[in-house]
């Protein structure tokens, strides 16, 4: 069974911060990992990772991918208020559905 | 601009009456469409796969009877909770993906369940 464990679940920084949020998995047929910030409803998406050590950046977040440890880390450098939300990593493996880890929970304090 | 609808955004029943919810793909064609639940403080958790044309594949304990899902064409899918009871009140939210690519997700239905 599919199965995604993030890490920490809970995390409080202030402003400027940087953060790294970790999340580890087993996949029968790893397809791709992908991360999504949800705050209030629906998840947003932020990266899809398909290959080993590429980094993925978007401003300031950035995620990679280890295959061979099945792993990925997302970071976010100089925090803001903006980005305390709930920070889901989900694996797809053989078929198209998505199985999620509980999420960490930023809090990003002034 | 949002590729995947859903509605309505939120509903407040009465204990025992049913619940649909609609999840359309706006500009493509989903022949599969995905159910997720989220409890107050827990992660998405997969309902059932939406198939169109053919009955849906439900995730080990969730009620097919109970969560109907009809995927009748290429851009709707429906979800329907039967009888509802308050422990059904939760954050449902449909996803759907262009060949391809990532999943989108609806806005989400949030169901108050008196």
């Amino acid at each position: 069974e599919d199965k995604v464990v993030q890490s920490p679940l809970s995390l409080v920084v202030h402003e400027g911060d940087t953060v790294t949020l970790n999340c580890s998995y087993e996949v029968t047929n790893f397809r791709s990992l992908l991360w999504y910030k949800q705050e209030k409803k629906a998840p947003t998406f932020l990266f899809m990772l398909t290959s080993s050590g590429i980094e993925k950046k978007s401003g300031r977040l950035s995620s990679i991918l280890d295959k061979k440890e099945l792993f990925s880390i997302l970071n976010i450098t100089a925090t803001q208020t903006g980005d305390s939300a709930v920070y889901l990593c989900a694996i797809q493996g053989g078929s198209e559905k998505l199985v999620f880890g509980k999420g960490t929970k930023l809090t990003v304090n002034p | 601009g949002a590729v995947v609808s859903q509605h309505p955004s939120w509903v407040i029943c009465k204990s025992g009456t049913s619940v649909k919810i609609e999840c359309r793909s706006l500009d493509f064609q989903a022949t599969t469409m995905f159910w997720y639940r989220q409890f107050p403080k827990q992660s998405l958790m997969l309902m059932a796969t939406s198939n169109e044309g053919s009955k849906a594949t439900y995730e080990q304990g969730v009620e097919k009877d109970k969560f109907l899902i009809n995927h009748a064409s290429l851009t709707l899918s429906t979800l329907t909770v039967t009888s509802a009871h308050p422990e059904d009140s939760s954050f449902y939210i449909c996803s759907a993906s262009r060949t391809g690519e990532k999943l989108f997700f609806g806005s989400g239905t949030q169901l108050s369940v008196l």
